[in-house]
């Protein structure tokens, strides 16, 4: 298994701010993932972060809106930039050591913009 | 997009088994089938995962059509605490972003005392 610490854990921000969302794992990992989950949906993936590469992100979401930082096996940081009360969700960071196994997912930032 | 479909919502006795179904009938041939649960404010939680053959853990068990094209995870013994959303999941292999995983809608299940 792999344990993954997400911080803060939960955030009030204030409108046309940014807010960066740390995840920190407990081993090298191959791929690490974020996710948005808006109040009462399903997950949505954000953006794939490996190490050594930019991160591939999906359809409506873009680098300047959610930047994200891989910079070693073990850390990914994930910006909110420019934040609007439609930022209001909870930020889960994933990873996966390797291919076919299970992903772990942290447990989550839930942010709240005002 | 989701290669998934699954019913919205389901309820099982506690005690009793649950089987909570899912389609894929896209589903490549090297694709696996995962499932997850969330329970409330919680992070996805791992259950079970599959290629064509049937599985078995400690938390349940996954059973696999032999064309690929559906599954079914079976909750032997449903208590309340297993009261969640659960999701059922394709995933590719590799290194790169098509191995991304992707949730779909899910099936909250609830379990009645």
């Amino acid at each position: 298994s792999a344990v993954i610490s997400q911080k803060p854990s939960r955030d009030i921000c204030q409108r046309g701010t940014s807010l960066t969302i740390q995840c920190q794992v407990d081993s090298q990992v191959t791929m690490m993932f974020w996710y948005r989950q808006q109040p009462g949906q399903s997950l949505t993936l954000i953006a794939t972060a490996n190490q050594g590469s930019e991160a591939t992100y999906e359809s409506g979401f873009v680098i300047d809106k959610f930047p994200i930082s891989r910079p070693n096996l073990t850390f990914s940081t994930l910006t909110v930039s420019n934040m609007s009360p439609e930022d209001s969700s909870i930020y889960l960071c994933s990873v996966s050591r390797e291919t076919n196994t299970e992903a772990f997912f942290g447990q989550g930032t839930r942010l709240t913009v005002v | 997009d989701a290669k998934t479909t699954q019913p919205p919502s389901m309820d099982c006795a506690e005690g009793r088994a649950a089987n909570l179904p899912c389609n894929h009938s896209t589903i490549s041939g090297n694709e696996y089938v995962y499932w997850y649960r969330q329970i409330h404010s919680q992070g996805p939680q791992y259950i079970i995962h599959g290629l064509k053959n049937n599985e078995t853990n400690e938390m349940a068990s996954l059973i696999i059509t032999e064309d690929r094209k559906s599954s079914t995870l079976i909750l032997p013994h449903a208590t309340l605490r297993d009261t969640a959303v659960y999701y059922c999941i394709v995933r590719s292999p590799g290194y790169s972003s098509a191995s991304k995983i992707i949730f779909g809608s899910g099936t909250r299940l609830s379990i009645r005392p």
